[in-house]
């Protein structure tokens, strides 16, 4: 099974600040199948970046993604009030787990 | 717009049954993979498994097979998970979610990501 680990747990920045969040992987995973999620405290989490580098619909421009074989980048550029919440990647992969996600990264206000 | 609405907080004793439904609209429901995700509080997402509206075909993570149902009822554009021999570490939001489709010149490429969350569904197990 494929582990997911992400880095660093917590990133504290202020706003208009760039952040760079990592999500590695056990083994190789396939761009088409990494994807990024936000998610705020209370709410559903909502798809930031597929195929690894892909903006969802209504996804701001300052959102990236990048990465390849077992390395992953999430990069928010310039840092808006609105953007500070958990990030988790979350990868495809065979069983037992199919769909697995990393343990997310907080990016706090500092 | 397209939306997944989730039926409500359920408390549960050890050892019995919750069943939590996922009513879609906005779109076409048999075209698009449901999946059934949950969250316990203060930690990270787990995947549980998937149904496909259309055939009814389902898989499950190996965690919780044979405990966990996934079943549709098209008329209602409506997808439940039915999770049994509850236990306390149950205790969770769980969330649907549909699976992400993209069109490309004219054509459905599909993706293993999710796309369209519906709102959660508290689930507390207690004696």
């Amino acid at each position: 099974e494929i582990v997911l680990t992400q880095s660093p747990g917590t990133l504290s920045l202020s706003p208009g600040e760039r952040a760079t969040l990592s999500c590695r992987a056990s083994q190789s995973v396939s761009s088409a199948y990494l994807a990024w999620y936000q998610q705020k405290p209370g709410q559903a989490p909502r798809l930031l970046i597929y195929g690894a580098s892909s903006r969802a619909t209504g996804i701001p421009d300052r959102f990236s993604g990048s990465g390849s074989g077992t390395d992953f980048t999430l990069t928010i550029s310039r840092l808006e009030p609105e953007d500070f919440a958990v990030y988790y990647c979350q990868q495809y992969g065979s069983s037992p787990s199919r769909f697995t996600f990393g343990p997310g990264t907080k990016v706090d206000i500092k | 717009q397209v939306q997944l609405m989730q039926s409500g907080a359920e408390v549960k004793k050890p050892g019995a049954s919750v069943k939590v439904s996922c009513k879609a609209s906005g779109y076409t429901f048999t075209s698009y993979d449901m999946n059934w995700v949950r969250q316990a509080t203060g930690q990270g997402l787990e995947w549980m498994g998937w149904m496909n509206p259309n055939s009814g075909n389902t898989g499950y993570a190996q965690k919780f097979q044979g405990r966990v149902t996934m079943t549709r009822n098209t008329s209602i554009s409506t997808a439940y998970m039915e999770l049994s021999s509850l236990r306390s570490e149950d205790t969770a939001v769980y969330y649907c979610a549909r699976r992400l489709q993209v069109s490309v010149a004219g054509l459905r490429k599909y993706y293993y990501c999710m796309d369209v969350w519906g709102q959660g569904t508290t689930v507390t197990v207690s004696s």
